[in-house]
């Protein structure tokens, strides 16, 4: 069964830190890794989509990266603010097998940027 | 566009009644996913269809759950009867096509609660 993990769980950091998150899967076969976003009692916004062909993508503030062969991906946030409060969360698929389409995600980090 | 819409935001019903979800899925996306959130187990995927077709429905809980697409733009979750455990967010999701190469968006979701 394929598994996603996210480490930390939780993450506390002072306004104006670059930080990093990290999910990793047991599966390195071919994968495409999405980052979420979450707050409080909302839905999820995606952030960005990875494909297996690419190593990384990035979208103003954030940069995710992902390494198929060791099986992890980071979602690396600039010069943090107190409006990215949220929790993160990153999601895998294999591009075949029986598991065609889904998506399988991690748990979720919860960041908090103290101003 | 209005992004994937989800009926009603919150429900609030008791034991043994039969509950009905909604979902809109965005405009020209043929792939459509239910998932659940609670806090003990995080997000999981209960079905999700391509092109109206039910895929993989192995999510599902129990048989007091089913969930239709009768055409492109409108999608349903019933359970019944309801039962307190099934207490959770509901959310519908959508993306351009079965296979992970494009972001699936998710909509605000449903809060459900079971007396």
């Amino acid at each position: 069964k394929q598994e996603v993990t996210q480490i930390p769980a939780a993450l506390s950091v002072p306004e104006g830190e670059n930080l990093v998150l990290n999910c990793s899967f047991t599966d390195s076969a071919i994968y495409n890794l999405q980052w979420f976003r979450q707050d409080p009692g909302k839905g999820l916004t995606s952030l960005l989509l990875i494909q297996s062909s690419q190593r990384e993508q990035t979208s103003g503030r954030l940069n995710a990266s992902l390494d198929k062969s060791s099986g992890r991906s980071t979602l690396y946030i600039a010069a943090s603010q107190p409006g990215d409060s949220a929790t993160y969360l990153c999601a895998g698929a294999k591009t075949g097998g029986t598991s065609y389409g889904k998506l399988t995600f991690g748990q979720g980090t919860i960041l908090t940027v103290h101003p | 566009d209005a992004g994937v819409i989800q009926s009603p935001r919150h429900e609030v019903t008791e034991m043994g009644q039969e509950v009905t979800l909604r979902c809109k899925p965005i405009s020209g996306h043929n792939s459509l996913f239910w998932y659940r959130q609670t806090m003990m187990r995080g997000l999981e995927l209960l079905i999700y269809f391509n092109n109206n077709v039910p895929i993989d429905d192995s999510g599902m809980p129990e048989d007091r759950f089913s969930a239709k697409m009768p055409n492109a733009s409108f999608s349903t979750l019933k359970i019944q009867p309801s039962e307190p455990r099934d207490s959770a967010v509901y959310f519908c999701a959508s993306r351009l096509g079965l296979a992970p190469y494009n972001e699936q968006f998710f909509g605000p979701g449903t809060r459900l609660t079971v007396l």
